[in-house]
């Protein structure tokens, strides 16, 4: 099973700020690897997949890179519904698909 | 636009079987993958196991002796069994489809995730 770490743990920013969030791979998932946000009492929903590819919807101050095991999800300018938790996954070796752990923004 | 709805029961005893429900509305069962996950605060998010459209499962291989997910076309349902639950099984379950059609493992739209907790 792969294991995704992400760093940091919480990331203390104020709007406007750049958020830059990572997460490692146990192993290679070449580019099948996403990133999903969570609100507070709401169900995950996609923002990236395969890497850098945003969801339908998803607005451009979203963005990813990264390759094989390390992994980005950059927001520009934090606007204030961007203070979340965020999780990345990985679909390259499967079953099981496998989640990180978060990395909760939130205001500083 | 579709949605996603769980259903079921909150309350589940110890060594009973959990049997949650997903209703699909604005869209059809077909042709896509439709996965439950789970997530509690000390294990995170954990995929259990998609089914398709034509009924093809796969299972996460730490829980695929006490999983089933099935579905029903005709009404636009899929249902997830979890036999044998202890108190580890306390979770909010989710139900979730592939966000494109005949691919596999990115999810999107999720259902609002419905408070299971085994207890007696």
């Amino acid at each position: 099973e792969i294991v995704l770490t992400q760093s940091p743990a919480t990331l203390s920013l104020s709007p406007g700020d750049r958020a830059t969030l990572s997460c490692r791979a146990s192993q290679s998932v070449s580019t099948f690897l996403s990133w999903y946000q969570q609100r507070p009492g709401q169900a995950p929903r996609l923002l990236i997949y395969d890497v850098s590819h945003r969801a339908p919807g998803i607005p451009a101050r979203f963005s990813g890179s990264g390759s094989g095991t390390d992994f980005t999800l950059t927001i520009t300018s934090l606007e204030p519904e961007d203070f979340a938790v965020y999780y990345c996954q990985q679909r390259a070796n499967w079953p099981p698909f496998t989640f990180g752990p978060g990395t909760k923004v939130d205001l500083e | 636009q579709v949605r996603l709805q769980e259903s079921g029961p909150g309350l589940v005893r110890p060594s009973r079987t959990l049997s949650l429900t997903c209703t699909v509305s604005g869209g059809s069962i077909s042709p896509y993958y439709w996965s439950w996950i789970r997530q509690t605060p000390g294990k995170g998010l954990q995929w259990l196991g998609y089914i398709s459209d034509t009924g093809t499962t796969k299972y996460n291989p730490a829980l695929t002796s006490r999983v089933t997910i099935s579905v029903d076309t005709a009404n636009n349902q899929f249902s997830l069994q979890l036999r044998s639950v202890t108190a580890a099984d306390t979770a909010i379950y989710y139900c979730a489809r592939d966000v494109f059609p005949h691919s596999e493992g990115w999810f999107d739209p999720w259902g609002q995730g419905i408070l299971v907790t085994v207890s007696s």
